[in-house]
């Protein structure tokens, strides 16, 4: 398994600013995901972060909007850039974890809500 | 794309009830993985399931890998107040990523 930490747990913002978002995991893993939940629905992968490389976005979702930084095995960042209203919801970093029976584990989320 | 069509959507139910939800899918899968994600907290792994026709238990939560491998269930039995919760199943074919039902919203009725 792995233990994963978010900073902050929960921000509220203001229209048009940034808010980068902290995921730490106690271990060495390739994989890493970022995913978004808005209030009452499933959840929505943002884009898949490897670290030494550049990560993948999920169709609808670009890096300009959502920068993401995997500066090594254990790190990585979301940034939610010019924000607006509806990018309220909880933002979850997730980690792949296995080889053959891989399972994702997932962190606590930070709850962003923007005004 | 794929989906996982995860019912029932919502279930209410009283203390000490067994409860049984399940998820199905048109595309066949070759890893199924059930969460639970209480209000404010990232989704928290429960059981996870490699094979089809796996039966895996996890104390009280017992989860099963379809045969077709299309689908898969989730029960609890004896349910109790921290159960409480959503349910999410989760699953993936190969490298791809990892496809999401929509949950199944517990209550337990006092």
């Amino acid at each position: 398994s792995a233990v994963i930490s978010q900073k902050p747990s929960r921000d509220i913002c203001q229209r048009g600013t940034s808010l980068t978002i902290q995921c730490q995991v106690d271990s060495q893993v390739t994989m890493m995901f970022w995913y978004r939940q808005q209030p009452g629905q499933s959840l929505t992968l943002i884009a898949t972060a490897n670290q030494g490389s550049e990560a993948t976005y999920e169709s609808g979702f670009v890096i300009d909007k959502f920068p993401i930084s995997r500066p090594n095995l254990t790190f990585s960042t979301l940034t939610v850039s010019n924000m607006s209203p509806e990018d309220s919801s909880i933002y979850l970093c997730s980690v792949e974890v296995g080889g053959v029976t891989d399972t994702q584990y997932f962190g606590p989320g930070t709850r962003l809500t923007v005004l | 794309g794929q989906q996982l069509n995860q019912s029932p959507q919502s279930m209410f139910i009283q203390e000490g009830e067994d409860v049984s939800m399940n998820c199905t899918s048109s595309s066949i899968f070759n890893t199924w993985l059930w969460y639970k994600q209480d209000p404010g907290e990232g989704p928290v792994l429960l059981i996870a399931l490699y094979k089809a026709g796996e039966l895996t238990s996890n104390g009280r939560l017992t989860a099963q890998f379809g045969i077709t491998r299309k689908d898969s269930f989730l029960n609890i039995s004896a349910s109790i107040p921290s159960d409480v919760g959503i349910y999410f199943c989760a699953a993936h074919f190969g490298n791809e990523k990892l496809t999401f039902g929509t949950g199944t919203r517990l209550t337990i009725i006092p």
